[in-house]
This record gives C-alpha cells, sequence and structure tokens, in this order.
C-alpha cells in the first residue's frame, strides 16, 4: 500500500498567516493526490483535487501544487474558519485508497 | 438540497452484524461510484470499501476483506454496508462518500453524509 505522511503534524498559526502543508507519498502517485478539511464532528470537505485544481465553491486561498511524491497545500491568508485539521488522500493505479495522518491546524 | 445520510449504526457485540445505510438525496445516484469510509474518533480516515455505479465492482481495504460486503440498490437511491464478524477495532464513525463520474480514476469524494457512529464492544 501507498503510505501517506503529512507535516506538520500540528500547526499553530495567526489570521492572516500564509500556511503551507506538505504530504509526501511512499512512491511516486503522479497528480493523483486530494486534499480535504475537516471541522470538529463534521464530515471532511474536498479542498483541491488532482493535485492542483480548485474545487467548486472552495476560496481561491487555498492552493495545491506538486507532483510525483511531493505535495503541498498553501492557504494563501488564513481566515478564522479555516482552523481545521487537513488531510491528503492518494487514488493512485488501484486500491487502497490511502490518507495522510492529518495535520490540526490551530490558531496562535 | 444535494445530501447523503447514514443510519443503522450502533453498539453490538464482537462477532455480530450490522447493516449500514446510506441514502442519497437530489442528485443521480446511479450515475456515482460510492464509497464508505470511516473514522475512529480523534483519529485519521480510513477507506473501507467502493462500489461502481452499476454495483457491478467492489473493492475493500484489506482490515474489512471477507467480512463486509458493500451493495446498493439504485431504485431506492440507497448504498449499504453489511457488516460481519465484527471487531473492537471496527469501532469508529462510519461516512458515504460520494465519486463524482468525472473524477477519472482519482477517486476524490466531492459530497459526504454526516457519518453514523459504530461501537462494537462486549
Amino acid at each position: 500500500d501507498i503510505q501517506m505522511t503529512q507535516s506538520p503534524s500540528s500547526l499553530s498559526a495567526s489570521v492572516g498567516d500564509r500556511v503551507t502543508i506538505t504530504c509526501r507519498a511512499s512512491q511516486s502517485i503522479n497528480n493523483y493526490l486530494n486534499w480535504y478539511q475537516q471541522k470538529p464532528g463534521k464530515a471532511p470537505n474536498l479542498l483541491i483535487y488532482a493535485a492542483s485544481n480548485l474545487q467548486s465553491g472552495v476560496p481561491s486561498r487555498f492552493s495545491g501544487s506538486g507532483s510525483g511524491t511531493d505535495f503541498t497545500l498553501t492557504i494563501s491568508s488564513l481566515q478564522p474558519e479555516d482552523f481545521a485539521t487537513y488531510y491528503c488522500q492518494q487514488s493512485y493505479n488501484s486500491f487502497p485508497i490511502t490518507f495522510g495522518q492529518g495535520t490540526r491546524l490551530e490558531i496562535k | 438540497q444535494v445530501q447523503l445520510v447514514e443510519s443503522g449504526g450502533g453498539v453490538v457485540q464482537p462477532g455480530r452484524s450490522l447493516r449500514l445505510s446510506c441514502e442519497a438525496s437530489r442528485f443521480t445516484f446511479s450515475s456515482y461510484s460510492m464509497h464508505w469510509v470511516r473514522q475512529v474518533s480523534g483519529k485519521g480516515l480510513e477507506w473501507v470499501a467502493v462500489i461502481s455505479s452499476a454495483g457491478t465492482v467492489q473493492y475493500y481495504a484489506d482490515s474489512v476483506k471477507g467480512r463486509f460486503t458493500i451493495s446498493r440498490d439504485n431504485s431506492k437511491n440507497t448504498l449499504y454496508l453489511q457488516m460481519d464478524s465484527l471487531r473492537v477495532e471496527d469501532t469508529a464513525v462510519y461516512y458515504c462518500a460520494r465519486e463524482p463520474p468525472a473524477a477519472h480514476n482519482h477517486w476524490y469524494f466531492d459530497l459526504w453524509g454526516r457519518g453514523t457512529p459504530v461501537t462494537v464492544s462486549s
């Protein structure tokens, strides 16, 4: 199975900050990488698919990049509603689909 | 509105069975592959199973293979997860999730239900 490792596991930041979360795959996954945001008690919400495509309705301050094994999710200017946990998910080649362990973004 | 609503969760003893349901509303259910994803309280996400739009193809995580069965009834707009031989480690919130046709094997989930909790305990 393809292992996904996110860094950092947790992060403290302030409103207005630029934040970057990294996801690394245990083998090349081309651009088969998706990002989700999850708030406490809620289901995950799709932010980015195929590494860099912004899901409809998601604010443009979110962006994704990367290919192969290394990917990033960037929030250009943190808003109060962005404090949540973020997960990457790979979907390369075959099942099983696997997720990163999550990055918890907290208010500084 | 467009939504998925899970039901059927609860408390069950190890070795027993449970069937989860996920009812879809206000979209063409039969056009979408559907997945189950679970989450242990306070932990990360684990993909469980997928079924194709017509219900003809299924895949499972190794952790549930041979014990869980995913199925669907497109006439009822409903997805199911039959869970047999339940283990303590199956305790989690179970989400159903929709994979859009445009995903083209990128297998991402653009709509999730709110989840149904399953507790396996003696």
